[in-house]
């Protein structure tokens, strides 16, 4: 079983349209987690961290289930600039450096 | 502020050739350095990271090899290329492990 899975997508959606991705991860020790967006033939960056309490960033909203282990990420009023790949990712644990887990990312689409 | 710089930006080289991709940082002491591939269709996967000067850590076997020469310097170096080294690879930072931030990446093409 992979450390972290994404349905690769891809997600067509038209614009203004609601879309949530889910994540899974294998360790039940994991530590921390975000979202990262990565554009076609562009390095990620980080779009949010996923509190346990869940979090909201503008039209972003991420939210993360121990019990389950998964994390997922909303996004509403989708605009055509949000076409891209989101990646999930995971820190496994805590030490001496921190090792980021990613999931192979899910393709999202918005279209006129 | 802090940044990063990885060269080059893209590269062909024929199967057999050499390699030597660099990553510099600027802006920040004794970060904690990554390399990390992206092969097409995949996830990202973690070939070194290194926590201090000369300290280096190989997360999976390879034909690759990395070096850390001065404090905000990463270098990742095959002696001969195969086909399969071909990707996206990424130069990362962090300070105190969190905050990553990546370079803008070398695709890289084995022929």
């Amino acid at each position: 079983r992979k450390e972290v899975e994404q349905d690769p997508g891809p997600f067509n959606v038209p614009e203004g349209a609601t879309v949530a991705f889910n994540c899974t991860y294998s360790n039940s020790a994991s530590q921390s987690f975000f979202w990262y967006r990565q554009d076609c033939r562009k390095e990620p960056k980080l779009l949010m961290s996923v509190y346990s309490s869940g979090n909201e960033d503008g039209r972003f909203t991420a939210q993360l289930n121990r019990a389950s282990q998964y994390i997922s990420l909303l996004i509403r009023d989708s605009k055509l600039s949000d076409s891209a790949t989101y990646l999930c990712v995971v820190i496994p644990f805590s030490g001496g450096y921190n090792k980021l887990i990613f999931g192979a990312g899910t393709r999202l689409a918005v279209h006129p | 502020s802090q940044t990063i710089h990885q060269w080059p930006a893209t590269l062909v080289q024929p199967v057999g050739s050499p390699l030597s991709l660099e990553c510099t940082v600027e802006g920040t002491s004794n970060p904690n350095l990554y390399w990390y591939r992206q092969a097409a269709g995949r996830g990202l996967q973690l070939l070194f990271y290194s926590v201090g000067i000369g300290q280096i850590s190989s997360e999976v076997p390879q034909n690759l090899s990395a070096s850390r020469p001065q404090d905000r310097q990463f270098i990742l170096s095959s002696k001969k290329l195969l086909l399969s080294d071909s990707g996206f690879y990424l130069c990362a930072w962090s300070v105190e492990g969190y905050g990553y931030t990546f370079g803008s990446g070398t695709r890289l093409t084995v022929v």
